[in-house]
């Protein structure tokens, strides 16, 4: 069964460059969710996207920002990279109205950010 | 309080053996609740969900959810070295819409 594709799949970037992150949920899935995760920490969630509209929002901080797209691909950008944002970048992706009507969430492989 | 708690062991069972693992959530409104195993480095990989009160068995894993005690577990029966990885429990509290607070996670570890 297809999964949650994410790209790409490690960075490595300077202090205060930018990088944006992809994600292209299961087929017939319309929301997507991003996750960050630390070294030992468990999945924060940053942001979610419900038919190309911001659905929820967690702890991202004001330097990142998302935006899913028509063909419900999902994009997370990142200004100004902090040596604390170095993580693992989780998408995520669930049918329609997600965890209410009784569905799931299903994570990409993530994304590894390193931050120097 | 954390919104999830679980402890962060390390639980180390013998192969074979049954492996429980505990988590409670501070929201008693929650509806759906799930256990998501992680390999290090990996991405959480989804074991069980569960929704209502009783039990939920699925091959070697058995949810257990008890909304009024505010506690979910899960029993892995027959470990096996190849479930050696890190349980997060993830709850959906009722205020966050159709987002899941996770717990920090239960280290396992099987010994062959």
């Amino acid at each position: 069964a297809a999964g949650v594709i994410q790209s790409p799949r490690h960075l490595i970037k300077e202090k205060r460059e930018t990088a944006t992150l992809k994600c292209y949920p299961i087929p017939r899935h319309d929301t997507v969710y991003w996750y960050q995760q630390g070294p030992g920490q468990d999945p924060q969630f940053l942001i979610s996207f419900y038919e190309k509209m911001q659905s929820d929002k967690g702890s991202i901080p004001d330097r990142f920002s998302a935006q899913q797209f028509s063909d419900y691909h999902s994009e997370l950008n990142m200004s100004s990279l902090e040596l604390g944002d170095s993580a693992l970048y989780f998408c995520a992706s669930s049918p329609r109205q997600g965890l209410t009507t009784g569905n799931t969430i299903y994570f990409g492989e993530g994304s590894w950010l390193t931050v120097v | 309080q954390k919104e999830v708690e679980q402890n962060s062991g390390p639980l180390s069972v013998p192969e074979g053996a049954i492996a429980s693992l505990n988590c409670t959530y501070s929201d008693r409104g929650s509806q759906s609740f799930f256990w998501y195993r992680q390999y290090s480095g990996k991405s959480p990989e989804l074991i069980m969900s569960i929704y209502s009160n009783g039990d939920k068995e699925d091959g070697r894993f058995t949810a257990q959810l008890n909304k009024a005690s505010q506690y979910v577990s899960l029993l892995i029966r027959d470990s096996q070295p190849s479930d050696s990885a890190t349980y997060l429990c993830a709850v959906n509290p009722r205020e966050y819409g159709n987002k899941l607070v996770f717990g920090a996670g239960t280290i396992l570890r099987v010994k062959s």
